[in-house]
């Protein structure tokens, strides 16, 4: 059971460059969110799915698009990578009638 | 809109001394609260939550905290830390009684425990 996991680890793009952050969770559970960790920041939601099919935007969407491809994988693509999406991005889930997320271990993306 | 407030961004302590890091909240509504802990370059670790019921709450790793619904407080205790305790902890909420909605996270404190 590997509970969340995220690939890559770790990323440097130029500006401009295309790329995907991927997310799988072998825990069946329904809903799934993306984060972006900065510096004195916390953690700000990007995207999320509430359930396998929907998926609505958070606090932080611009520049970026989701999807929900099946019950267990949350993609976060930025299409047009900038300097100001450098960061570090988490994956979370969590499961029907529980209240609690569980996190993935982090993607840092540099963007040059 | 439900806000998260974490009073103080940085916690130096000495080992087995006691400590308490502060979080307040915002809301209208019912909330659930948690509290998460973050260890270098890794994910967030559950630490513990309040749901309901008992207003005091016990987690992982000898943590404990409070859920004060007049003073909107949800602070994060422990009486004896460790080295081992040192990480950045953030205090988060969602609405009750929503389902799929997302944590909103304060900015989190960073505890050094140092020897």
């Amino acid at each position: 059971n590997a509970g969340v996991t995220q690939t890559p680890k770790f990323q440097v793009l130029k500006t401009g460059q295309s790329m995907t952050l991927q997310c799988a969770q072998d825990m069946n559970h329904n809903s799934m969110y993306w984060y972006r960790q900065d510096p004195g920041m916390g953690l700000r939601l990007i995207y999320y799915s509430a359930s396998e099919g929907t998926t609505d935007k958070g606090e932080v969407p611009n520049g970026y698009n989701v999807s929900r491809l099946n019950k267990r994988e949350f993609s976060l693509r930025l299409e047009s990578a900038a300097p100001s999406q450098t960061s570090v991005y988490f994956c979370a889930s969590r499961g029907r009638g529980l209240h609690e997320q569980y996190f993935g271990p982090g993607t840092r993306l540099t963007v040059t | 809109a439900q806000s998260v407030t974490q009073l103080d961004s940085q916690v130096p302590v000495f080992e087995e001394a006691p400590v308490e890091l502060r979080c307040n909240y915002s809301s209208s509504v019912s909330v659930y609260l948690f509290w998460y802990v973050q260890y270098p370059n890794q994910g967030l670790q559950l630490l513990l939550k309040y749901l309901s019921g008992s207003t005091l709450v016990k987690g992982i790793n000898g943590f404990e905290a409070e859920f004060n619904k007049s003073q909107t407080s949800f602070h994060l205790r422990k009486p004896s830390v460790h080295i081992s305790d040192t990480a950045e902890y953030f205090c988060a909420v969602t609405w009750a009684n929503q389902a799929g909605t997302a944590l909103i996270f304060g900015k989190g404190t960073t505890l050094s425990v140092s020897s």
